[in-house]
């Protein structure tokens, strides 16, 4: 299976502040077909897990622009600029390019 | 609007069948996938496994021994069974349009 490594675990932040958060994947995450299935997800308290962004660093439908994904092969970051208070909870990479999908453990953003 | 919801049981006994129902609107079943993610109390989140448009089914490998996931397209719900159920098995269980829109999720307990 395809293991994912979030880091940080956690992290805190000014509102209008900026982050970045790292997924790391234990193989290449380019598909046969050439696309890299990784995306991110948001789970504010309490809610289901959303959409953020897929195959790297398309926006899902209504995310807003301050949400931003980059990276190639095993490396990848999704930035947040801006931070909002909207914008807690905790934020997983997965992947989707090998069976069984797998996702990270999770990094936690807290505003100050 | 893609809609997505499950029901079940709360409360299973140990060694018992869990049987779960994911009721979708807004979209076929025929023209999309609908996979299943559970979610340990306090913990990340795992990819139980899917149903594609065709009908053909992927698990993951951990639980596939125990699993099975169906549908009936004419009432627009998806199936999930899961037996010989374990106190690791208490969780939220999601059910997901291609991983993109989630169901709110259903608690189950595993527990005498």
């Amino acid at each position: 299976d395809v293991v994912m490594t979030q880091t940080p675990v956690s992290l805190s932040v000014s509102l209008g502040g900026q982050v970045s958060i790292s997924c790391r994947s234990s193989q290449s995450l380019v598909h046969n077909n050439g696309n890299t299935y990784l995306s991110w997800y948001l789970q504010k308290p309490g809610q289901s897990p959303q959409l953020l962004i897929y195959k790297v660093s398309n926006r899902f439908s209504g995310i807003s622009d301050r949400f931003s994904g980059s990276g190639s092969g095993t490396d990848f970051t999704l930035k947040i600029s801006r931070v909002e208070p909207d914008d807690l909870g905790v934020y997983y990479c997965g992947q989707g390019t090998q069976y069984p999908l797998t996702f990270g453990s999770g990094t936690k953003l807290e505003i100050k | 609007q893609v809609q997505l919801k499950e029901s079940g049981p709360g409360l299973v006994q140990p060694s018992q069948t869990l049987s779960l129902t994911c009721t979708v609107s807004g979209f076929s079943l025929t023209s999309n996938s609908v996979h299943w993610v559970r979610q340990p109390p306090g913990k990340g989140l795992e990819w139980v496994g899917a149903i594609w448009s065709g009908g053909s089914t992927d698990y993951n490998s951990a639980l596939k021994s125990r699993l099975s996931i169906s549908r009936d397209t004419s009432k627009s719900q998806v199936f999930l069974k899961m037996n010989s159920l374990q106190t690791e098995d208490t969780a939220i269980y999601f059910c997901t349009r291609e991983l993109a829109h989630w169901g709110q999720g259903v608690m189950v307990t595993v527990s005498s």
